[in-house]
């Protein structure tokens, strides 16, 4: 089955650096990936959706220059956190859908993001 | 706008009963429903993609039934096992996107 990689697990970082996550369709293509945010014991809440070779589609409310996202290629999309605060402190996940096939989504196994 | 509902929002059962997991959604326009698996930390694991042609999908001892109609599913996993404990998500696509329900955590005894 389609299978969605996210690097890294885990990582902490000190307040004022930026941190990137990597998410990689590994068997198939997508023109479209989702990077969400999930609060402790909360659902995930989308904050943009990943186009290849187009700009993100931001969410409201979520700032587009603090996570910049850059979908290079029909694999892989990338959402920097810039300038992290202690506040972006969270787990992040992302998703894909293939394009063609049977519609139905792929997660990553998300990203543990903490600033010190 | 998409709106998804899981009820219970937790749920204790003791190993070898079986579960059921209620999800419903506004709008019934969906051409899928998909129910996801989460452990604590983890990502989310798929477990059954529901077409809108179809009225229930089965893949080992999970069953999950959808109707539109009504703007309902439900997830029937069948004879508990203490590693069935997680939350289960259940997801309808809103246009691209999907939108989720809060949840449902389960725990199941030994």
């Amino acid at each position: 089955g389609a299978v969605v990689s996210q690097h890294p697990s885990r990582v902490i970082c000190k307040s004022g650096t930026s941190v990137k996550i990597e998410c990689r369709s590994l068997d198939f293509q997508a023109t479209t990936m989702f990077w969400y945010r999930q609060f402790p014991k909360k659902s995930l809440m989308l904050m943009a959706t990943s186009n290849e070779g187009s700009k993100a589609t931001y969410e409201q409310g979520v700032e587009k220059d603090k996570f910049l996202i850059n979908h290079a290629s029909l694999t892989l999309s990338t959402l920097t956190v810039t300038s992290a605060h202690p506040e972006d402190s969270s787990f992040y996940i992302c998703s894909a859908r293939e394009a063609g096939g049977s519609y139905g989504y792929t997660f990553g196994s998300g990203t543990r993001l903490t600033v010190v | 706008k998409q709106e998804v509902t899981q009820i219970p929002a937790a749920l204790s059962v003791p190993e070898g009963e079986n579960l059921v997991l209620n999800c419903s959604f506004t709008d019934s326009a969906i051409y899928n429903l998909q129910w996801f698996r989460q452990d604590p930390g983890k990502g989310l694991t798929s477990l059954l993609l529901i077409q809108s042609s179809q009225r229930e999908q089965t893949s080992g001892r999970l069953n999950a039934s959808l109707d539109k109609s009504s703007g309902r599913s439900t997830l029937y996993i069948a004879a508990s096992q203490p590693g069935d404990s997680a939350t289960y998500l259940c997801a309808a696509p809103n246009d691209y996107k999907l939108s989720f329900g809060a949840g449902t955590t389960v725990t199941v005894r030994a």
